[in-house]
């Protein structure tokens, strides 16, 4: 089973408003990642976790802010976002920080308004 | 540096037709090279993988050789269905040289398939 799976699916919130996407995956994996694509665009990587340790952030504003709860878990807590936030987000897990492969899941429409 | 360079689209194909997306790419050492598939509304899905020179990588009738002389990894498939219309990402992972293994995608070819 090669599963991630992505709550919600779509979301929509104004610029005040606090939400938060969920990411699982329970396949063991040690290295998981937040990605956001705009339309028409290949995925941009946001966020690198490692052993539930951030090793990355590709200088993404501070109204994004990641957790990993758990070695199963991503979260990605959102704050005053602006309009050119909306997106899609999409997670993505692999075996552990030096594998090759990456399995994504569904990810989550979100659009700021 | 490393770079993945795709065919621009739309592919636009009748049903039964000849694929071929065309990838190339820019790394050092032996990258690992991968096909995703996007539907549209979803999620990147992992089409086929190769890992090393001559290697093919095949799923849901889809192929691709990693050719090393060529740097390239095109993707072909004998006949097309409606059900392929998606947009295709060419993808490589360098050799891991510590840290977390990078994904580098090409810009992505949207495959239109008609009746």
């Amino acid at each position: 089973d090669t599963e991630v799976t992505q709550t919600p699916k779509h979301l929509v919130m104004g610029m005040t408003n606090k939400k938060s996407l969920k990411c699982e995956q329970h396949m063991g994996h040690r290295a998981m990642y937040w990605y956001k694509q705009k339309a028409k665009k290949p995925p941009e990587l946001m966020f690198v976790y490692s052993y539930e340790k951030l090793s990355i952030n590709e200088s993404v504003p501070s109204r994004f802010s990641p957790e990993c709860p758990n070695s199963s878990l991503l979260n990605l807590h959102l704050h005053a976002l602006q309009p050119e936030d909306s997106a899609l987000y999409l997670c993505a897990s692999s075996q552990d920080p030096s594998s090759d492969t990456q399995y994504f899941g569904p990810g989550t429409r979100l659009t700021v308004l | 540096g490393n770079s993945v360079t795709q065919m621009e689209g739309p592919v636009t194909l009748s049903e039964e037709a000849f694929l071929t997306i065309n990838c190339t790419y820019t790394a050092t050492g032996y990258p690992s090279l991968f096909w995703y598939v996007q539907y549209p509304g979803e999620g990147l899905q992992l089409l086929l993988k190769a890992t090393k020179a001559d290697d093919k990588g095949s799923n849901k009738g889809f192929e691709a050789t990693y050719r090393k002389e060529t740097t390239s990894f095109h993707l072909e498939k004998g006949s097309v269905q409606v059900s392929d219309s998606a947009v295709y990402f060419c993808a490589l992972s360098p050799t891991w040289s510590g840290g977390y293994n990078k994904l580098i995608f090409g810009a992505g070819t949207r495959l239109a398939v008609h009746p």
